[in-house]
């Protein structure tokens, strides 16, 4: 079975200092991840994703996800956080392959402050 | 390209009544998926179509029932509101491809979401 969690449910930062949003998960096959986020009131935006190329994945915003098979993880970073990276942000799995129509599995998500 | 739009936005409801929420996507995807969102859950998968007169359920499907007639549109129906179902309900769409790499078979393409409705039932 496919599972996500982010191990915290609010992050507070404050503005030019580095961000760094925990995700670990757990599957049986070689999965695709994702980060999303999520600003208040609106729809969920990708930040990136990876599969299987290379092991650190560049997205928008100056984010980056670093995969980590041995430990199962997928931490989001940024070197410096923006007042405008105030949103939440969701960890996500792949489903099981085609079969089961590429569903995506959801961690709890984490929201993210960032202080003048 | 308009992309992944919600119909409505905003509704309230009172218990035992009905309504249909609909989704469209002008991307040509084949994968449609309803979710809805509840504080500190994440996003829970009700229903999803493979293609064009598909459906199946996900994670969450009691209460709901869905149609997929044409391929650039899903609907989720309530046939008979409860309060459990106040929730903000999101609608994706992606591709079906799915891509190997050495002997495994990955799907992840991105799905592209919706801006949301917001269910009030009372």
């Amino acid at each position: 079975a496919q599972s996500v969690t982010q191990l915290d449910s609010h992050v507070s930062v404050s503005e030019g200092t580095p961000v760094l949003l925990r995700c670990n998960y757990s599957s049986s096959y070689s999965p695709s991840l994702f980060w999303y986020v999520q600003h208040p009131n609106k729809g969920l935006q990708l930040l990136l994703k990876y599969t299987s190329a290379a092991t650190l994945v560049k997205g928008i915003n100056g984010f980056e996800a670093e995969f980590k098979k041995s430990e199962t993880s997928f931490h989001l970073t940024k070197p410096s956080a923006h007042m405008s990276d105030a949103a939440e942000y969701f960890c996500v799995v792949s489903g099981p392959p085609r079969l089961q129509g590429g569903k995506l599995i959801f961690g709890q998500g984490t929201e993210l402050s960032v202080k003048p | 390209n308009a992309g992944v739009t919600q119909t409505p936005k905003f509704r309230v409801l009172k218990t035992g009544q009905s309504m249909t929420l609909l989704c469209a996507q002008d991307m040509n995807h084949e994968y449609m998926y309803w979710y809805r969102q509840d504080p500190g859950m994440g996003l829970r998968l009700i229903h999803y179509s493979v293609g064009e007169g598909t459906t199946a359920k996900g994670e969450v499907p009691d209460g709901y029932n869905v149609s997929r007639l044409k391929k650039q549109n899903f609907l989720l129906g309530l046939e008979s509101a409860a309060p459990s179902q106040t929730s903000v309900y999101f609608c994706a769409s992606s591709y079906s491809r799915v891509r190997l790499a050495g002997a495994r078979t990955l799907t992840g393409e991105t799905q592209y979401f919706g801006p949301g409705t917001r269910l009030l039932v009372l």
